[in-house]
C-alpha cells in the first residue's frame, strides 16, 4: 500500500522565520512528487518534482526531491502571515485501471498546519 | 475563467437521506476524481473517471456512487449517507489521465446527523 507521511503535522512560527516541511513515501511506480498549499478552500497547486536533486522554486517557496532516500522538503524562508495554510505533500504513482489504462494516482499525506503568527 | 465547482459548499442532512453532490469543470477534462478530507488522514480518493462512462473505484468508495454521463459533469451520490461521512469533500479534474489533479474544486462540507 503506497504510503506519504508528513512531519511535522503543526508549526507555529513567527513572521521572518524560516520553516521546512518534510514529506517521505513509499510508493510502488512512483511518478512525481506535488506540493499543495490549502487556505480555507481547495489546494492550490505549488510545485510538482521529478527527479532527484533538482530545485524548484517560486518566490519565498522552494522544494527539492531525493529518489533515493524518498523524501521531499518544502522551504519558506522569511514566512509571512499568509503563508499560514495546510501544506499538503502528494505522491503521483502509475496505476491501471480495470480495463488496463494507466493512470496518474495521488496518495497524499496528513498535511502540516502551518501557523505563521506577526 | 478556467474552474471545477461543486454544490452545495455545505450541507447538514440526516442519516438515510440521500443526497448528491453535483461537480462541474469547464476545461473539457478527462479526468475527474472525488476525494474526502479528514484531519489526521489529508485527502483519499473515494471515485475517479477516466472519461464519459468510464469510471472507477478509488481507495475509500464505499457508501458512494458517481456517474459520467457528460464530460463535465461528475456528481457524487450518497444513496444512505451515514455520520461517518460526514467529511469536507472535494471534486478535482486533469486534461488527462496521464496528468495529476492540479484543478480542485471549492470543496463541499458535509455533515449527516
Amino acid at each position: 500500500e503506497d504510503k506519504v507521511v508528513q512531519s511535522p503535522l503543526s508549526l507555529v512560527v513567527h513572521e521572518g522565520d524560516t520553516v521546512t516541511l518534510n514529506c517521505s513515501y513509499e510508493v510502488t511506480n512512483f511518478r512525481s512528487l506535488l506540493w499543495y498549499k490549502q487556505e480555507k478552500k481547495a489546494p492550490t497547486f505549488l510545485f510538482m518534482l521529478t527527479s532527484s536533486g533538482i530545485e524548484k522554486k517560486s518566490g519565498r517557496l522552494s522544494s527539492i526531491l531525493d529518489k533515493k532516500e524518498l523524501f521531499s522538503i518544502l522551504n519558506i524562508t522569511a514566512t509571512q502571515t499568509g503563508d499560514s495554510a495546510i501544506y499538503l505533500c502528494a505522491v503521483e504513482a502509475v496505476a491501471q485501471d480495470a480495463g488496463g489504462t494507466s493512470y496518474g494516482k495521488l496518495t497524499f499525506g496528513q498535511g502540516t498546519i502551518l501557523t505563521v503568527h506577526p | 475563467e478556467a474552474q471545477v465547482t461543486q454544490n452545495p459548499r455545505y450541507l447538514i442532512t440526516v442519516t438515510g437521506k440521500k443526497l448528491t453532490v453535483t461537480c462541474s469543470q469547464n476545461m473539457n477534462h478527462e479526468y475527474m476524481s472525488w476525494y474526502r478530507q479528514d484531519p489526521g488522514l489529508g485527502l483519499r480518493q473515494i471515485y475517479y473517471s477516466m472519461n464519459v462512462e468510464v469510471t472507477d473505484k478509488g481507495d475509500v468508495p464505499e457508501g458512494y456512487k458517481v456517474s459520467r454521463k457528460e464530460k463535465r459533469n461528475f456528481p457524487l451520490i450518497l444513496e444512505s449517507p451515514s455520520p461517518n461521512q460526514t467529511s469536507l469533500y472535494f471534486c478535482a479534474s486533469s486534461p488527462r489521465p496521464q496528468r495529476v489533479m492540479q484543478f480542485f474544486g471549492p470543496g463541499t462540507r458535509l455533515t449527516v446527523l
